[in-house]
């Protein structure tokens, strides 16, 4: 199994700009997540999704937008970046509702100029 | 609603010392612990994690951490530090209700020095 798996790794877009981050896993979890993790704060949840077809926000939603067309994939699009989107970006996700622990993947790295 | 406070954004121990890294939670649900470790330019892997049952939990790596109710509190410790253990560290909270989402702390970053 590759586990949790984020494209790109590193990127960098001016301000207005849109792109996708694509997250995928192969372990047929039900649940996947994107947090933000930026200095001293930690991470927060973007947008969540327990089924394929089905997403919620989280608690730093405004700016970017999730769907769930298959339980494999969770991408992420930004819609028009903004510096203040400059973080860290990860994906998770968890196996059903019963189970928190959570799988990370690596991180895409994103710097909005 | 549920928190969680790590005490220490940076904590720096010797080779060989004793790893103790500090949580505090607020739940009003009975509470699911965890501690999730990242290394440099890594994502999170979780260390262990409490929900019931005996409340001294031992996870990888020689970290053990133990729920204390009285006192709301699920510290991180291990016996004798490694280099290897120079990382960040984050404790989490299940959010409770339908969903099964974490809330995290703000992370303490942890140096090995030798």
């Amino acid at each position: 199994n590759a586990g949790v798996t984020q494209t790109p790794k590193f990127q960098v877009l001016k301000t207005g700009q849109s792109m996708t981050l694509q997250c995928a896993q192969d372990m047929n979890h039900e649940y996947m997540s994107w947090y933000r993790q930026d200095p001293g704060m930690g991470l927060r949840l973007i947008h969540y999704s327990v089924g394929a077809g089905i997403t919620d926000q989280g608690e730093v939603p405004n700016g970017y937008n999730v769907s769930r067309s298959t339980t494999e994939d969770f991408p992420l699009r930004l819609l028009s970046a903004a510096p203040s989107q400059t973080s860290v970006y990860f994906c998770a996700s968890n196996r059903d509702s019963s189970s928190y622990e959570q799988y990370f993947g690596p991180g895409t790295r994103l710097t909005v100029t | 609603a549920q928190s969680v406070t790590q005490l220490g954004s940076h904590v720096s121990v010797s080779e060989g010392a004793l790893v103790l890294l500090r949580c505090n939670y607020s739940s009003s649900v009975p509470p699911y612990l965890f501690w999730y470790v990242q290394y440099p330019n890594q994502g999170l892997q979780l260390l262990l994690k409490y929900t019931t049952g005996a409340t001294l939990v031992k996870g990888i790596n020689g970290f053990e951490a133990e729920f204390k109710k009285s006192e709301t509190s699920f510290h991180l410790t291990k016996p004798s530090a490694h280099m290897s253990d120079a990382a960040e560290y984050f404790c989490a909270v299940r959010k409770g209700g339908a969903t099964n989402k974490l809330i995290f702390g703000t992370g303490t970053l942890l140096a090995v020095q030798p």
